[in-house]
């Protein structure tokens, strides 16, 4: 079965950049790889999504490398607001694996 | 537009129960995913339907079901209740499902069994 990991927890500053890794060694070649953030009594909410090297938007950056294996999570400048569980999904057809979460928090 | 819209919100229920959970996806979504979060689990998929049919279906006991109506709302059921079922329900829906689709949650519902 295949597994999806990411580190249980992150401590950062305001202004501050923060990487978050998942690792997918079992992706598949027809897999996305979708990222998100999720507050205490919340559904989930989009931030970013990819497939190979990096995808950017206006709050974040993905970065796949070419094996596809792991995906990183970049958040530039963090701010307070920021806290929240992160969690990246592995999705392919009809195929969702989320991971098991990374609690981040911000510190003034 | 809106968001994915689960009721009830809170539910509170005993063992050997059942209980039925319903989802209202974003207009003109016709795939709806339904989640189990615990604190020792995490997310896990239970399954997927699109256009009233079940795509997929997670490892879980017969004891969860699902269907989806002609209109995208779907519900969810668990009969038999165990206190292990205790747990914030998910749903989420997009246009297809698929690959490449954004699922876009719904606040889920927590069940509590006692």
């Amino acid at each position: 079965l295949a597994k999806t990991t990411q580190p249980i927890s992150m401590d950062s500053y305001e202004g501050q950049e923060v990487n978050i890794t998942c690792s997918h060694n079992n992706i598949a070649t027809n897999d996305y790889i979708t990222w998100y953030q999720q507050f205490p009594s919340q559904g989930p909410r989009f931030i970013i999504q990819g497939y190979k090297t990096k995808v950017t938007n206006e709050v974040a950056s993905l970065f796949i490398p070419a094996d596809r294996k792991s995906s990183t999570l970049s958040l530039p400048r963090v701010s307070l607001s920021d806290t929240a569980v992160y969690y990246c999904l592995v999705q392919g057809t009809y195929k969702y694996i989320f991971g098991t979460g990374t609690r981040l928090k911000v510190l003034a | 537009k809106a968001g994915v819209t689960q009721t009830p919100r809170y539910l509170i229920k005993t063992r050997g129960q059942q209980v039925t959970l319903s989802c209202s996806p974003i207009s003109g979504h016709r795939s709806v995913s339904w989640y189990q979060q615990t604190p020792g689990q995490g997310l896990q998929f239970l399954f997927e339907y699109f256009s009233e049919t079940q795509r997929n279906k997670g490892n879980f006991p017969g004891r969860f079901s699902g269907r989806q109506f002609s209109n995208s709302r779907s519900e969810m059921n668990v009969s038999t209740l165990e206190l292990g079922d205790s747990a914030l329900y998910l749903c989420a829906s997009s246009p297809n499902g698929g690959e490449v689709d954004t699922q876009y949650f719904g606040p889920g519902t927590r069940l509590t069994v006692l």
